[in-house]
């Protein structure tokens, strides 16, 4: 149980294109799901926090207007990084938290994806 | 500042011995706390979770909790070389979000 899938896997981009990424819960529902960029040899970085049948919430210098995200169904969430820069290049992982198990605030980790912007 | 902090590393043990991972965190009122190991170039995967003070078993991993404390730790008996990789300790401090240690960079050697 607790299985988090994200599509694609690894994406190479020209600069100035828009990346969309896919995060679903293959065996429970989500109502929150949440969006991290990792760099090399650095720590998770939280960028947003994703709300079925609502806004997300940005953390703070997370431009909302650059990175996307849509929550539409409970086991769903889509990041579009939009008009990519080579500074965007990094490993963008999102996580679940079980709706059903809500008071325990796990979450699970889809495998993540790898974006190039050359 | 709501703060999680875990020695960096690297913590290297013999195979067969017990690794001993260490976490403190700021809020006094946290209530949920993780354990994710991380593989170099992967996702990090969920491994332990408390909730409550004292030790909590699973195989060969060991959870340990002192609230009073604000200290968390992570035993790893029988290491194997399958162990080496960053160990991030995770607190909730309320609300949805968890907050992350930097983590702790694990080598197991044979």
């Amino acid at each position: 149980g607790a299985v988090v899938s994200q599509h694609p896997s690894r994406v190479i981009c020209k600069s100035g294109t828009s990346v969309k990424i896919e995060c679903r819960s293959l065996d429970f529902q989500a109502t929150t799901m949440f969006w991290y960029r990792q760099f090399p040899k650095q720590s998770l970085m939280l960028m947003a926090t994703s709300n079925e049948g609502s806004k997300a919430t940005y953390e703070q210098g997370v431009e909302k207007d650059k990175f996307l995200i849509n929550h539409a169904s409970l086991t769903l969430s889509t990041l579009t990084v939009t008009s990519a820069h080579p500074e965007d290049s990094s490993f963008y992982i999102c996580s679940a938290r079980d709706s059903g198990r809500s008071s325990y605030n796990e979450q699970f980790f889809g495998p993540g994806t790898r974006l190039t912007v050359l | 500042q709501k703060e999680v902090e875990q020695n960096s590393g690297p913590l290297s043990v013999p195979e067969g011995a017990i690794a001993s991972l260490n976490c403190t965190y700021s809020d006094r009122g946290s209530q949920s706390f993780f354990w994710y190991r991380q593989y170099s170039g992967k996702s990090p995967e969920l491994i332990m979770s408390i909730y409550s003070n004292g030790d909590k078993e699973d195989g060969r991993f060991t959870a340990q909790l002192n609230k009073a404390s604000q200290y968390v730790s992570l035993l790893i008996r029988d290491s194997q070389p399958s162990d080496s990789a960053t160990y991030l300790c995770a607190v909730n401090m309320g609300g949805n979000k968890l907050v992350f240690g930097a983590g702790t960079i694990l080598r197991v050697k044979s």
